[in-house]
């Protein structure tokens, strides 16, 4: 069975530290992956994806970089935080024209910035 | 671009009640769409999908979906405090991008 697993849990960082957050999918080759960022409570806005080992498109410009060294890895990272970088920080996969373009997303990582 | 619209934004619902959700989409070429549901502090997930005109149910939910008005919704029957949650419709964008989601409708389930 596929697992996806996010790293860490939660993060409590101060303004202008660097960041590095990962994502890891286990059961699947070749995935799509994705990154999402949402305001508490707020809306899922992607960030970037991934259809291949190291091709990352952005879709937002939010001082944000990702990478994706291995298939089953996907890392988001900045060297600067914002204090607007806070939020609950989400990972997710699909197949490339796999069953209706469902995706799974994986339980989240909880960033502060102060 | 696809673009989804939601709402309303929040709806209260008693306990054992009905409650509605709403969505429109932009691009008439779209095919599949989603419902996904968001409990505080976990990811999303997939509640249900619907691609043909017309309804579908699966136990409480229904999703209606009418292509020609761009419409999709979803209908929960007999609402429990347990689907207070965040509901998000989505509908594909591309194949590489995947699903651009609505902007979320907050249910809360009052007992």
């Amino acid at each position: 069975a596929q697992t996806i697993h996010q790293w860490p849990v939660a993060e409590i960082k101060a303004v202008g530290s660097p960041l590095s957050l990962g994502c890891t999918i286990k059961g699947k080759s070749s995935p799509n992956l994705y990154w999402y960022w949402q305001a508490t409570g707020g809306t899922l806005q992607q960030l970037f994806y991934s259809i291949t080992v190291g091709q990352v498109e952005s879709v937002v410009q939010l001082n944000l970089s990702a990478s994706r060294p291995k298939d089953d890895q996907f890392i988001l990272s900045t060297e600067k935080l914002l204090l607007s970088h806070s939020g609950f920080y989400l990972c997710a996969w699909s197949l490339l024209g796999g069953r209706y373009a469902e995706q799974f997303f994986g339980p989240g990582t909880r960033l502060t910035v102060l | 671009q696809q673009k989804v619209q939601q709402s309303p934004e929040s709806l209260i619902v008693p306990e054992g009640g009905m409650a509605s959700l709403n969505c429109t989409f932009s691009d008439r070429n779209s095919q599949y769409f989603w419902w996904y549901r968001q409990h505080s502090g976990e990811g999303p997930k997939a509640l249900m999908s619907i691609f043909s005109n017309g309804d579908k149910k699966e136990g409480r939910f229904t999703a209606h979906l009418n292509k020609a008005s761009l419409h999709v919704s979803l209908h929960i029957k007999d609402s429990q405090p347990s689907d207070s949650a965040l509901y998000f419709c989505a509908a594909i964008n591309n194949y590489a991008q995947g699903l651009t989601f609505g902007l979320g409708t907050r249910v809360s389930v009052f007992p």
